[in-house]
């Protein structure tokens, strides 16, 4: 089992630029998660996913879109990325929605000039 | 807005000390929880303790709650240079989904 994955792990960006950073899951997980962690602040949500075919706001959205692809994928696209996107991104899945463990990714760390 | 703090921001100890850190939280919680991060690496689940519960143990893991003082705190015994890393409280947020709300984490540095 690999747990969760992401991809790239590092990616430099110009600004306006468009990218899509991709996380999959082989737990058979229903729930799925983007968070940005900057430095000196925790981890906040971008988009959760509670299921296949639901997506939903976190605490901080603007600038991001999500696609739940299946149940075992979960990407966030930057459409015109902008230097306060730079960030390390963490996916993270749970069983359920109702779960309180959150299983997290290794990171993907992105850089926008 | 972040829910959980956690203190201190740094901590610096040798091996075989105990190592001490505090979260405190604002808004009433069903359960907390601690994750550990490794550098460069994503959080790993540590220990999570419900509001009813005090104290609970796992290992040299030893976390209390304090509902009426909105705190909580994580002790490492023995500590070795393995658990060198950045610890984070997460409380389970308002709004229904297991939205978890992070506090901005102590980071731990063991020296051998």
């Amino acid at each position: 089992n690999a747990g969760v994955t992401q991809t790239p792990k590092f990616q430099v960006l110009k600004t306006g630029q468009s990218m899509t950073l991709q996380c999959a899951q082989d737990m058979n997980h229903n729930s799925m998660y983007w968070y940005r962690q900057d430095p000196g602040m925790g981890l906040r949500l971008i988009y959760y996913s509670a299921s296949e075919g639901t997506t939903d706001k976190g605490e901080v959205p603007n600038g991001y879109n999500v696609s739940r692809l299946n149940k075992r994928e979960f990407s966030l696209r930057l459409e015109s990325a902008a230097p306060s996107q730079t960030s390390v991104y963490f996916c993270a899945s749970t069983p359920t929605s109702a779960s309180k463990t959150q299983y997290f990714g290794p990171g993907t760390r992105l850089l926008v000039l | 807005s972040q829910q959980g703090e956690e203190d201190p921001q740094a901590l610096s100890i040798q091996e075989g000390e105990n190592a001490t850190m505090n979260c405190s939280y604002k808004t009433s919680i069903n359960n907390l929880q601690w994750y550990r991060q490794n550098s460069g690496r994503g959080l790993v689940h540590l220990i999570l303790i419900r509001s009813n519960e005090r104290e609970k143990h796992s290992g040299r893991l030893r976390v209390t709650l304090d509902t009426s003082k909105k705190s909580s705190s994580l002790l490492i015994t023995a500590s070795r240079a393995a658990d060198t890393a950045s610890y984070f409280c997460a409380t389970d947020g308002t709004g229904g989904y297991n939205k978890l709300i992070f506090g901005a984490g102590t980071r731990l540095a063991v020296h051998p």
